[in-house]
């Protein structure tokens, strides 16, 4: 069974960079997208990209100019980096994989991890 | 960017009803939607992945209709581990988009 587990500071400071890892166990990692989403609390849920095991990405325009996501296979696991936080992107940050099967839907999820920006 | 608007935002129901979700797309997006429910504290689950094939494991009081723009989520018979949030989520084109959810309490 995919798992999905999801690592880093809970809190960062405004200005700084958020970093977070996902690490893939359960499973084979390639020919998959996998994708980071967020959710600030008592709110709904924001794709904010994906990559594949090839280091291609898609990432959402809103978010484009900040973001930077990485693979590494050869460890099982993807990660995300988004510079230059406020205090709105505070939010549960979930990694899901992409599946490639129909409808292409996020089929495995992590539990998520809390990231407060606050100074 | 595919907006995805789903109604009602909330819904009030008991054990056994039957409760169906809206979900509209902004554009055509043939087959490609997926229902997830969201349980507090908790990430999301898929539920329906293609409009309408049962993710394995979920049960078969769960069904998905629609093609094109318009969607729908049924759950009949409603059981207590139902209350939660629903949400939409187009994979026909990036960046993914979701509805706003729909969330479903006890009457």
């Amino acid at each position: 069974q995919v798992q999905l587990q999801e690592s880093g500071p809970g809190l960062v400071k405004p200005s700084e960079t958020l970093s977070l890892t996902c690490i893939v166990s359960g499973g084979s990692n390639s020919s998959y997208f996998w994708s980071w989403i967020r959710q600030p609390a008592g709110k709904g849920l924001e794709w904010i990209g994906r990559i594949y095991t090839t280091g291609s990405t898609n990432y959402s325009p809103s978010l484009k100019s900040r973001v930077t996501m990485s693979v590494d296979t050869s460890n099982n696991q993807f990660s995300l980096k988004l510079n230059s936080v406020t205090a709105a992107d505070t939010a549960f940050y979930y990694c899901a994989r992409d599946s490639s099967g129909p409808g292409r839907p996020f089929d495995h999820w992590g539990q998520g991890t809390l990231v407060t920006v606050s100074s | 960017d595919i907006q995805m608007t789903q109604s009602p935002s909330s819904l009030s129901a008991s054990v056994g009803d039957t409760v169906t979700i809206t979900c509209r797309a902004s554009q055509s997006i043939t087959n490609y939607l997926n229902w997830y429910q969201q349980k507090p504290g908790k990430a999301p689950k898929l539920l329906i992945y293609a409009a309408s094939s049962l993710q394995s494991g979920v049960p078969s009081r769960f069904s998905g209709s629609g093609s094109g723009t318009d969607f729908t989520l049924t759950i009949s018979s409603l059981q207590p581990e139902d209350f939660a949030i629903y949400y939409c989520q187009q994979s026909y084109s990036t960046p993914r988009t979701f509805g706003q959810g729909t969330k479903v309490e006890i009457k």
